[in-house]
Formats: structure tokens, sequence, C-alpha cells
């Protein structure tokens, strides 16, 4: 089955404390990216990797990081969280720069940080 | 600065009847648009898209509308169903973005039996 997993699907956390949300996709899609959904904001991205070891930031960078070395796996990286990081998270992949642009999101990370 | 934005927060509609959902953008460079919607604790699924090419984009009971001139698209959901009660998102970009996406804030459409 296609689809797009997000490891853990709920967290809760102390500020400060490094954390990993993992990403993977089996559809072996080049583009892959992180959103943060909070209440009347929207989807907003965080980060995008067009391909393996190529990352860039997206709308709301600050206080993430990012990897690809594997075009399968896109883990998000917080090194010291804030509380101002509680939000529901999202993976997802897609081919990119060719049609179709949809883009197929994992089932969400929902994170607390106190 | 929002480009997408989709004005209603919410949205309640009889069974049956006909759902209007709108999404105005801001950027006219924009020429790629998609719906998602997004149930309770699952991600955002794709439901259909438009290219700036179409003014209209049907599959089954979704329609999409776009209006270049007014930076305007809507959805369409006739009948609506209680399985429609969800959160719609309208995103867009651009060809030349490699699939950035750029979302709308969403609207929660509620169906009433």
């Amino acid at each position: 089955e296609a689809q797009v997993t997000q490891n853990p699907r709920y967290l809760i956390t102390v500020t400060g404390k490094k954390l990993t949300v993992t990403c993977s996709q089996n559809m072996n899609h080049e583009y892959m990216s992180w959103y943060r959904q909070d209440p009347g904001l929207g989807l907003r991205q965080i980060y995008y990797s067009m391909n393996v070891e190529v990352t860039d930031k997206g709308d709301v960078p600050e206080g993430y990081k990012v990897s690809r070395k594997e075009k399968r796996n896109f883990p998000l990286i917080l090194e010291s969280p804030s509380p101002n990081q509680t939000s529901l998270y999202f993976c997802a992949s897609s081919w990119g720069q060719t049609l179709p642009y949809e883009q197929y999101f994992g089932p969400g990370t929902r994170l607390t940080v106190t | 600065d929002q480009q997408v934005k989709q004005n209603s927060p919410s949205l309640s509609v009889q069974e049956g009847r006909i759902s209007i959902l709108n999404c105005d953008y801001t950027n006219s460079m924009f020429d790629y648009f998609l719906w998602y919607k997004k149930y309770p604790a699952e991600g955002p699924t794709f439901l259909i898209s438009i290219s700036s090419i179409k003014d209209k984009n049907e599959d089954g009971r979704f329609t999409v509308f776009l209006n270049k001139s007014a930076k305007h698209l809507s959805l369409h959901i006739v009948p609506s169903q209680p399985g429609d009660s969800a959160v719609y998102f309208c995103a867009a970009t651009t060809y030349n973005q490699g699939g950035k996406l750029i979302f709308g804030q969403g609207t929660e459409l509620s169906v009433k039996p």
C-alpha cells in the first residue's frame, strides 16, 4: 500500500529536550516536505527536500532541522523544543516538479512542549 | 502575507443540498490549484485539482471552478453527504515551484442529516 508514515503519532515533551519525528514514504517520490498545522493558520511549510541531500527552508523553518540521506526518509529534528512549537505536524511527499503535484500526507504527529 | 485565503472558517449544510467552499488568492503567478480534505486524526487527502488553463474540473459530486480574473476558486459538492463533513483546504502552486504548495487556512464543513 502506497503510504507516508510518521512516528510517533503523539508526543509530549519538555522544553529543551531534543526530539526527532520520523517520516518515511514508499512511493519513490522525489519531493518531501514538513508542515505544521495551527488553528486559523492552515498548513505552513517548515522545510522541504527536492531530492536526496537537497533540502531548503519553507515558510516557518526557525527551530527545526531536517536531513535527507535516503530518498524514502525525511526526519524532522527539534534540537531545543519550545512551547511555541506545540502543533500538529504533517509529513508529505510527491513527484515534485512534474505533474501531478498532489502531495500525499502522513497521519500527523501531535506534539506538545511544556 | 497570506497568499491563499479561505475566509469562511466553517460552513453548515443540509444533507442533499449543495456545499460551496470558497478560496481567494493574491499571487497571479499561481497556475495550479488543489483541494484537500481532512478528517480528524488523519492527514489531508487530495480531492481534486485544476490547472489555470481551465475554468472548471469535475469529478463525480465534486466540481472546482476557477475565476482567474477574480483570483477566486470554489469547490462545489452536490449532493452533500454527512460523510463529507471534514476540513477542506485549498492550495496553490506554480509550475516552476517544484511542487511547493501554499495552503489556505481551511474551512470546516458540517453536513447535517
